[in-house]
């Protein structure tokens, strides 16, 4: 049981470049979630999906894109990248019951030239 | 919309005393989650509680203690008898509930960063 994965660790890109950031959760979890972390800002959600096939946007979505086809992926991605989406990328899951909590992946640190 | 204010940006500590990191939110949801998650410098997130707006009853776990009050809108924790490993930013996190009384939405606060010094 992996919990919640992310790659890649740490990533380099230019200004106008695309990529994914791939998050994968091995524990059935119907909700899943992802957090952008900036230096004294906490984490502020981007996007997030209640189920397969159902995505919706949280606080900062702009410069975002999400889809969920399965229960288990939730990539994010970026279109074309711009410096101020230079940050620290987490993603969460949780299963929906009331006693459960989300559960974070390790991050993914984008820095945007 | 929801907010969480953890007032304190930074802390600083010697080893051995207690500390509490202050958070207070605002939400105009009766029922709600509230959490605390701590963040060591190898930067994941650690998940340290999670209370539900019923439930105020303080809560002790080994050094560990959180205070919640409904009255003032706050969620505190506190050290006691404070570690080098204790060094991290912690965050206050707040969630609403969906009607199935999960939750999945967290606002966060900014965290405080505490620093227990030998």
């Amino acid at each position: 049981n992996a919990g919640v994965t992310q790659t890649p660790k740490f990533q380099v890109l230019k200004t106008g470049q695309s990529m994914t950031l791939q998050c994968a959760q091995d524990m059935n979890h119907e909700y899943m979630s992802w957090y952008r972390q900036d230096p004294g800002m906490g984490l502020r959600l981007i996007h997030y999906s209640v189920g397969a096939g159902i995505t919706d946007q949280g606080e900062v979505p702009n410069g975002y894109n999400v889809s969920r086809s399965t229960t288990e992926d939730f990539p994010l991605r970026l279109l074309s990248a711009a410096p101020s989406q230079t940050s620290v990328y987490f993603c969460a899951s949780s299963s929906g019951t009331g006693q459960e909590t989300q559960y974070f992946g390790p991050g993914t640190r984008l820095l945007v030239l | 919309a929801q907010k969480v204010t953890q007032a304190q940006t930074e802390i600083s500590v010697v080893e051995k005393e207690d500390v509490t990191l202050d958070c207070v939110y605002e939400t105009r949801d009766t029922t709600y989650y509230l959490f605390w998650y701590k963040q060591p410098p190898s930067g994941e997130l650690v998940f340290l509680i999670r209370r539900n707006s019923f439930d105020e009853q303080n809560e002790i776990s080994g050094r560990y203690s959180w205070n919640f009050q409904k009255s003032t809108s706050s969620f505190n924790f506190t050290i006691t008898a404070s570690q080098v490993v204790d060094s991290a930013v912690y965050f206050c996190a707040l969630s609403e509930a969906n009607s199935g009384g999960s939750n999945y939405k967290l606002t966060f606060g900014k965290g405080t960063l505490l620093t227990v010094n030998p």
